[in-house]
């Protein structure tokens, strides 16, 4: 069974940092690129950074772009997403996604919440 | 590239049928997929390249439309259909984008 898991989430004031992972287990993780996406309380989905299979190839929305980093570590069959200078509007529900390799996503995890306050 | 989906809530009643809107600021060809979103749920993915139903999707669920104009309608609405719906757009990738939903919502 495909599964992703994301872990990280918390509390944290205005220009704080904050380390998301995603666990994948139950299919050849090395194989997939892998998204994130986040989703404010109450807003629609919203894409964040995506990492190829290989790992060598990452892309950020502008809106995160200098402040976020996604890597892998596929002899882990993990997912990282370092946060850094986190703003008020960073606050949402992370999700990671598989790449069904046509850039749609047909497994999700079950969400991990940031909430930037002071 | 924005989408743009209508109406933004559908009351209906289970067994009739749904049509949701989702309007591109510009072509995508067929790069358009759907999803729905159930409260404190991840999406799932119904439908992808427009017209093609994801595995394990039933076929009361299909998609139309090419170039701007897409449409997902869903043949007879049962009990557990009510959730929101986001179209995706993969044309400007790596940019993905999303509509602002439509809520379908027990009449």
């Amino acid at each position: 069974e495909v599964k992703l898991l994301e872990s990280g989430g918390g509390l944290v004031q205005p220009g704080g940092s904050l380390r998301l992972s995603c666990a994948a287990s139950g299919f050849s993780f090395r194989n997939y690129a892998i998204t994130w996406f986040r989703q404010a309380p109450g807003k629609g989905l919203e894409w964040v950074s995506t990492i190829g299979s290989g790992g060598a190839d990452t892309y950020h929305a502008d809106s995160v772009t200098g402040r976020f980093t996604i890597s892998r570590d596929n002899s882990k069959g993990t997912l990282s997403l370092q946060m850094n200078s986190l703003r008020a509007e960073d606050t949402a529900v992370y999700f990671c996604a598989r790449d069904t390799g046509l850039s749609y996503f047909d497994y999700w995890g079950q969400g991990t919440l940031v909430t930037v306050s002071s | 590239i924005v989408l743009t989906q209508s109406p933004a809530t559908l009351s209906l009643s289970p067994g009739e049928r749904a049509t949701l809107s989702c309007r591109a600021s510009q072509s995508l060809g067929s790069y358009l997929a759907w999803y729905q979103q159930k409260p404190g749920q991840a999406p799932r993915l119904l439908i992808y390249d427009a017209s093609n139903r994801a595995t394990g999707i039933p076929a009361r669920f299909s998609g139309s439309g090419s170039g701007t104009d897409f449409t997902l309608t869903i043949s007879s609405l049962e009990p557990e259909d009510f959730a929101v719906y986001y179209c995706q757009q993969r044309s400007n990738w790596p940019r993905l984008t999303f509509g602002g939903g439509t809520k379908v919502e027990i009449k």
